[in-house]
């Protein structure tokens, strides 16, 4: 099992240009996540989806559209890109089988987005 | 306010030695509470996950919860260099089924 992978691993984008973060699992997890990591600022949340057909925002969504393409993949999209959005994200999923207190997320290996 | 606050670090530590770090939540009815480590350049992994009051000990490791007075914290018994890392807490409030809030992290540094 591979777990949580996400593509590409480093990208550098100018201002306003587009790119899509892809994310897929193969763990069978009905709930997949996007963050954003910044310096000082811990995980903050940008768009998650409960489950396969549903999204929602996070704390963070400005900037950033999300599709759950199947039940294994979740993309995040920056449709123009800004310098405020150079981060590392990462993707998340969980199992949410019904247990919420209990349900553990567990992350891919991130993708370092810098924006000039 | 921060809804998880931790203290930055870093938190150095001899070898051998217990680290101890900690980590208050504001939202009141909170259940459920997590440790990752972060290796620097890496994801976030799951080390410890605690929802009842009191201790909770895996290995070297040492979650204990106080729901009460708001605060979770983790012990690392004879730290190594490998504990090296930064420790985010999360927290899940009843609220928002599945989504966690996360700390800023903690550095810990062992020293040799």
């Amino acid at each position: 099992n591979a777990g949580v992978t996400q593509t590409p691993k480093f990208q550098v984008l100018k201002t306003g240009q587009s790119m899509t973060l892809q994310c897929a699992q193969d763990m069978n997890h009905n709930s997949m996540y996007w963050y954003r990591q910044d310096p000082g600022m811990g995980l903050r949340l940008i768009y998650y989806s409960a489950s396969e057909g549903t999204t929602d925002k996070g704390e963070v969504p400005n900037g950033y559209n999300v599709s759950r393409l199947n039940k294994r993949e979740f993309s995040l999209r920056l449709e123009s890109a800004a310098p405020s959005q150079t981060s590392v994200y990462f993707c998340a999923s969980s199992e949410a089988s019904g247990l919420a207190g209990t349900d553990t997320q567990y992350f891919g290996p991130g993708t370092r987005l810098t924006v000039l | 306010q921060k809804e998880v606050e931790q203290n930055s670090g870093p938190l150095s530590v001899p070898e051998g030695a217990i680290a101890s770090l900690n980590c208050t939540y504001s939202d009141r009815v909170s259940q459920s509470f997590f440790w990752y480590r972060q290796y620097s350049g890496k994801s976030p992994e799951l080390i410890m996950s605690i929802y009842s009051n009191g201790d909770k000990e895996d290995g070297r490791f040492t979650a204990q919860l106080n729901k009460a007075s708001q605060y979770v914290s983790l012990l690392i018994r004879d730290s190594q260099p490998s504990d090296s890392a930064t420790y985010l807490c999360a927290v899940r409030g009843t609220d928002s089924w599945g989504k966690l809030q996360f700390g800023a992290g903690t550095q810990v540094v062992v020293t040799p």
